[in-house]
């Protein structure tokens, strides 16, 4: 398996409160993405980052912020949490990209849940 | 905005049947096309792929076809085992990083 961790693995907030969900590589791939799956939705893409400092939104960006500090580490934030956030988290990490995509390694995933 | 189709969404078949699931995808720039399984309390993983220059590709008993003309792919599934038992995404991507995915398909299968 890659090399990829997310914490926490669960997590209950309440609404209106900012929460911080971590993904931390060891395979040094420059490429890393934060999706959030919901049944019927499949996976979607919030946020992706193509290098340290170097972050842009997905298709599902409102409400999410990012930022990515060093190489391994690439963070997905909540400034106020919504019950509309209670979903699946996947962190995911790729080698290159370029006209023809490659594999994406995912993460166990972080299961939030908004009360 | 572009999108990709997947049916059907759950699929029940027979230890030792075949189990085949179609997607359509509406970008025709789209030029890569991955399968992901995704077991219980797991991220996907990948299983297989096919490029937008191949038609067809077999690992062991798994097969995906691609129809450009037609912008469906398929995989396939034969002689079904429990442990590929599971829910399978398909992603269509145009590179860069615009992969859209599928809704998934549960595919259970009998013992």
């Amino acid at each position: 398996d890659a090399g990829i961790t997310q914490s926490p693995r669960h997590k209950v907030t309440e609404t209106g409160t900012p929460v911080t969900l971590r993904c931390h590589q060891t395979e040094n791939h420059r490429y890393m993405y934060w999706y959030r799956q919901d049944p019927g939705h499949g996976l979607r893409l919030i946020h992706y980052s193509y290098g340290v400092k170097d972050t842009d939104k997905g298709e599902v960006s409102d409400g999410y912020s990012v930022s990515r500090s060093k190489t391994e580490d690439f963070l997905l934030t909540l400034e106020s949490a919504t019950s509309s956030q209670t979903s699946v988290y996947f962190c995911a990490i790729s080698e290159s990209h370029g006209v023809m995509n490659t594999e994406a390694f995912f993460g166990q995933g972080t299961r939030l849940t908004v009360v | 905005g572009e999108n990709v189709e997947q049916h059907p969404s759950t699929l029940s078949v027979q230890e030792g049947d075949s189990a085949v699931i179609k997607c359509t995808y509406s970008d025709s720039a789209s030029n890569y096309f991955p399968w992901y399984k995704q077991e219980l309390g797991k991220g996907p993983q990948l299983i297989i792929d096919i490029r937008s220059n191949v038609g067809e590709k077999k690992d062991q008993r798994i097969a995906v076809t691609l129809n450009k003309t037609a912008k469906h792919f398929s995989l396939h599934i034969t002689e079904t085992q429990p442990e590929d038992s599971a829910v399978y995404f398909c992603a269509a991507s145009t590179g860069g990083f615009k992969t859209i995915f599928g809704a998934g398909t549960r595919l259970f299968v009998k013992a």
